[in-house]
């Protein structure tokens, strides 16, 4: 249980370019999803927290108007890359929580597989 | 099918306990094997693991990772009530795939 899938797994694109990532909980209803970042040293940074229904809360420094994210249904979040440049190429990670009865503990969070995303 | 499991799923011990978390894996094309604490929202880096036998260190956690048993595991010794937090096992080939953590709670 808990699986939140991402689509694509892998991403190669030209600079200027827009990439859609989708993320997807396959077996629970996902309240609030989460979109990382991880760069080299595999650290993680928080880019954004959505909740279904209502726009995105960014965190300090990440440009909303480039990344774009859509909460638009339980199982569904997207991010968009607008105008991907070179720099913006690194592994981005969503992951999904819920808050329902019997299902996935609300403050843990469910990780999906990943896009790596590579801007030529 | 690729996989991470961790265990357990939760543990309460004392403060000054010393706990041992458990991560085991199937994956096709392992590279690495990551431990991440996570205590409000995103994850904090702890450790990557690559090679088997090699315990990596800091302050009071400590990890190491078995290739031939498909695992590794999380040593924290004299814990504290701040290291409260779920831990998270994730291993990297071709994609990250996160285990689904375990949940350590110390109590004063």
């Amino acid at each position: 249980g808990a699986v939140v899938s991402q689509h694509p797994s892998r991403v190669i694109c030209k600079s200027g370019t827009s990439v859609k990532i989708e993320c997807r909980s396959l077996d629970f209803q996902a309240t609030t999803m989460f979109w990382y970042r991880q760069f080299p040293k595999k650290s993680l940074m928080l880019m954004a927290t959505s909740n279904e229904g209502s726009k995105a809360t960014y965190e300090q420094g990440v440009e909303k108007d480039k990344f774009l994210i859509n909460h638009a249904s339980l199982t569904l979040s997207t991010l968009t890359v607008t105008s991907a440049h070179p720099e913006d190429s690194s592994f981005y990670i969503c992951s999904a929580s819920a808050i329902q009865p019997g299902l996935p503990r609300a403050d843990t969070q469910y990780f999906g597989p990943g896009t790596r995303l590579t801007v030529l | 099918e690729d996989k991470v499991v961790q265990s357990p799923l939760s543990l309460v011990v004392h403060e000054g306990d010393t706990v041992t978390l458990n991560c085991s894996y199937e994956v096709t094309n392992f590279r690495s094997l990551l431990w991440y604490k996570q205590e409000k929202k995103a994850p904090t880096f702890l450790f990557m693991l690559t090679s088997s036998g090699i315990e990596k260190k800091s302050g009071r956690l400590s990890s190491i990772l078995d290739k031939k048993e498909l695992s590794s595991i999380l040593n924290i010794t004299a814990t504290q009530t701040g290291d409260s937090a779920i831990y998270l096992c994730a291993v990297l080939d071709d994609k990250i795939i996160f285990g689904k953590g375990t949940r350590l709670h110390i109590l004063p």
